[in-house]
């Protein structure tokens, strides 16, 4: 089975400071795919950054940017210069498009980001 | 463009009563997704389309039934709903599933349902 681990469930940051938030995962494939969403409490879940596992360079999205180790199965995702709007609960996501698994997201149990002015 | 919409966005039922929630997206998807979100859990897969006219069961699909009634549209019934079913529903879609290049899975602002 397919897990993600988020083992912060809370992290606070100050406003324009940088704050690192982290996920591990489990898997036997070597092709998959990660994500971090961000879920503000609107509820609505949006696509913070993604992750392809063949790529050895790492993501980056603005001041978003992620520190992917496959041979640790680390995903961490970095957030400089931090903003009141970033404060939400962050989920990390694997996926791979292969077998029974095909098109599933699986999803950790989310971090609550904290930022304070 | 309005992306991924849901209906309704709130819902009490009492136990045993049915209802549908109706999902719909103007991106022209093949995929679409339905999950549901517990307190402290992430978000779980309940069922899936990979294209129009095929629906396969997720990680919880017990208590549910959908349908993908065309391209736009994925609707998940609740024949006979549960105090466990009281959980947050999200649809999502992606625009394809199949020849191993993954894509992004978009997400609707989700349905809060609760059973009494």
């Amino acid at each position: 089975a397919q897990t993600v681990t988020q083992s912060q469930p809370e992290m606070s940051v100050q406003e324009a400071e940088t704050v690192t938030l982290s996920c591990t995962y489990d898997t036997s494939e070597s092709d998959y795919y990660l994500f971090w969403y961000k879920q503000p409490p609107s509820r609505q879940m949006i696509l913070v950054i993604r992750q392809e596992a063949y790529k050895q360079q790492n993501a980056t999205e603005n001041r978003f940017s992620v520190n992917f180790q496959k041979a640790a199965k680390s995903f961490s995702l970095k957030i400089s210069d931090s903003q009141l709007g970033d404060a939400a609960m962050y989920f990390c996501a694997y996926k791979v498009d292969r077998g029974s698994t095909l098109g599933r997201l699986y999803f950790g149990r989310g971090t609550q980001l904290t930022v304070w002015p | 463009n309005a992306g991924v919409t849901q209906t309704p966005k709130f819902q009490v039922l009492k136990t045993g009563q049915s209802m549908t929630l109706q999902c719909a997206q103007d991106m022209n998807h093949n995929s679409m997704y339905w999950y549901r979100q517990d307190p402290g859990m992430g978000l779980r897969l309940i069922y899936y389309s990979a294209s129009e006219g095929t629906t396969d069961k997720g990680e919880v699909p017990n208590g549910y039934n959908v349908s993908r009634l065309n391209k736009r549209e994925f609707s998940l019934r609740l024949e006979s709903a549960a105090p466990s079913q009281t959980s947050v529903y999200f649809c999502a879609s992606s625009e394809r599933v199949w020849d191993g290049v993954t894509d992004t899975q978009y997400f609707g602002p989700g349905t809060r349902l609760t059973v009494l």
